[in-house]
């Protein structure tokens, strides 16, 4: 069963740093694209930010384009989310999911869909 | 960006019940449009995928269909496992946005 573990969330101040890491297993990671979608407390889903499998272009939302990195390293199967200078409205659950299906191109993905999610780590940026 | 808008926001039914959620992007979409399922606590669960397209392991009473920019997810028979939050997510092109979900709770 393809799974998903995240880790490294926790209460950071605002302006600090954190990194999420999201341990992957029974698939094919280095040729899986994959990213990061976050949900703020009782709010709806925003997707984050997506690295695609094998040249590993990175996609970005506006809300979080240079803040945050995301980058895998394939021989771990783990991928990763570096977040710098975290702001109050960064709180939230953060899921790494796989992306399915589609195609990416130098400026985005399409036709993708999102499958499986992983459990979350929560970030709560907080003074 | 595209924006996902989804009605009813929320709606009360019984096990049983034949539900009909409805997605409508800003703009065209062709038909890359997903469904997903997440009950309270849990992460979301991929439903439909490019619009009607059953993901493995998810039971025949859902179905997706689309017409033009609006998008439907129906759920034929409600069951008491069914009683969940429902999103739409748009893949046509990043930013990749999601429908602000359809709360389905019991009668």
């Amino acid at each position: 069963e393809v799974q998903l573990l995240e880790s490294g969330g926790g209460l950071v101040q605002p302006g600090g740093s954190l990194r999420l890491s999201c341990a992957a297993s029974e698939f094919t990671f280095s040729s899986s694209a994959m990213s990061w979608v976050r949900q703020a407390p009782g709010k709806g889903l925003e997707w984050v930010s997506t690295i695609s499998g094998s040249v590993e272009t990175t996609y970005y939302a506006d809300s979080v384009k240079g803040r945050f990195a995301i980058s895998r390293d394939n021989s771990e199967n783990t991928l990763y989310l570096q977040m710098n200078n975290l702001r109050a409205e960064d709180t939230a659950l953060y899921y790494c999911v796989r992306e399915v299906g589609g195609y990416c191109t130098p400026t985005s993905c399409h036709g993708i869909w999102f499958d499986p999610w992983g459990q979350g780590t929560l970030v709560i940026v907080s003074s | 960006d595209i924006q996902m808008t989804q009605s009813p926001s929320s709606l009360s039914a019984s096990v049983g019940d034949r539900v009909t959620i409805t997605c409508r992007a800003s703009q065209s979409i062709a038909s890359y449009l997903n469904w997903y399922q997440q009950k309270p606590g849990k992460a979301p669960k991929l439903l439909i995928y490019v619009a009607s397209s059953l993901q493995n392991g998810v039971p025949s009473r859902f179905s997706g269909s689309e017409s033009g920019t609006d998008f439907t997810l129906t759920i034929s028979g409600l069951q008491p496992e069914d009683f969940a939050t429902y999103f739409c997510q748009q893949s046509y092109s990043s930013p990749f946005t999601f429908g602000p979900g359809t709360k389905v709770d019991i009668k």
